[in-house]
């Protein structure tokens, strides 16, 4: 079993729908979460960052983590064709350098 | 214009032959590291540098090596021993390892194939 179990996708919706990108996770020592935004070809890029339990809100992007059931989510509102990418999610501990360990990704497709 | 460049983009690989990926910041970052990606699999960590002249294996170091002289280069090597080296290779820095947001920034990776 992986660490963190992603679901790959495709995710195909309608431009302006409600997008849910989730990860599980099973080493509860994982205190800090992330999503990166992956661009055909190019390098990740940072969408958002939290710390332990709760919800963090940057625009049109929700990030959730529930530690009590290892699981969290992205939520994207209003989804823009250019939107479409492969989200990946990442974890890390505290007092563990700055080791990440990622999801596979969900390719996550949006149109018009 | 600050942050990571990598170089070549693309790369290819003839049997037996040693390449190596550049990987430049500029932005005064002490930590470095180094992952590869493969369709279904994510990203995994081959090496990484919290400091120079120090480095250390990640989850997949086995036919790869690095070298930290600088603080803003960390160039990776595949080496022949390496044998499926065909993948996508992203360099990432971080300002250190301690606690808090210490996030990661990605370059736009160097796509390596075997001729």
């Amino acid at each position: 079993q992986k660490e963190v179990e992603q679901d790959p996708g495709p995710l195909s919706v309608p431009e302006g729908a409600i997008v849910s990108l989730n990860c599980t996770y099973s080493n509860s020592a994982f205190q800090y979460f992330m999503w990166y935004r992956q661009y055909s070809r190019k390098g990740p890029e940072l969408l958002m960052y939290t710390y332990s339990s709760g919800n963090k809100e940057d625009g049109r992007f929700t990030a959730q983590v529930d530690k009590s059931s290892k699981y969290i989510s992205l939520f994207i509102r209003d989804s823009q064709p250019s939107d479409s990418a492969t989200y990946l999610c990442a974890m890390r501990f505290t007092g563990g350098g700055n080791k990440l360990t990622f999801g596979t990704g969900t390719q996550l497709k949006v149109e018009l | 214009d600050g942050g990571i460049t990598q170089s070549p983009k693309y790369l290819f690989r003839k049997e037996g032959q040693n390449v190596t990926l550049s990987c430049e910041q500029n932005l005064n970052h002490d930590a470095m590291y180094w992952y590869r990606q493969d369709p279904g699999q994510g990203l995994r960590l081959i090496y990484y540098s919290q400091i120079v002249n120090d480095f250390q294996k990640g989850d997949i170091a086995e036919g790869y090596s690095v070298s930290r002289e600088k603080k803003e280069s960390f160039p990776l090597t595949v080496t022949s021993a390496q044998k499926n080296p065909t993948a996508f290779y992203l360099c990432a820095s971080s300002i250190g390892e301690g606690e808090g947001e210490n996030i990661q920034y990605f370059g736009a990776g160097t796509r390596l194939s075997v001729l």
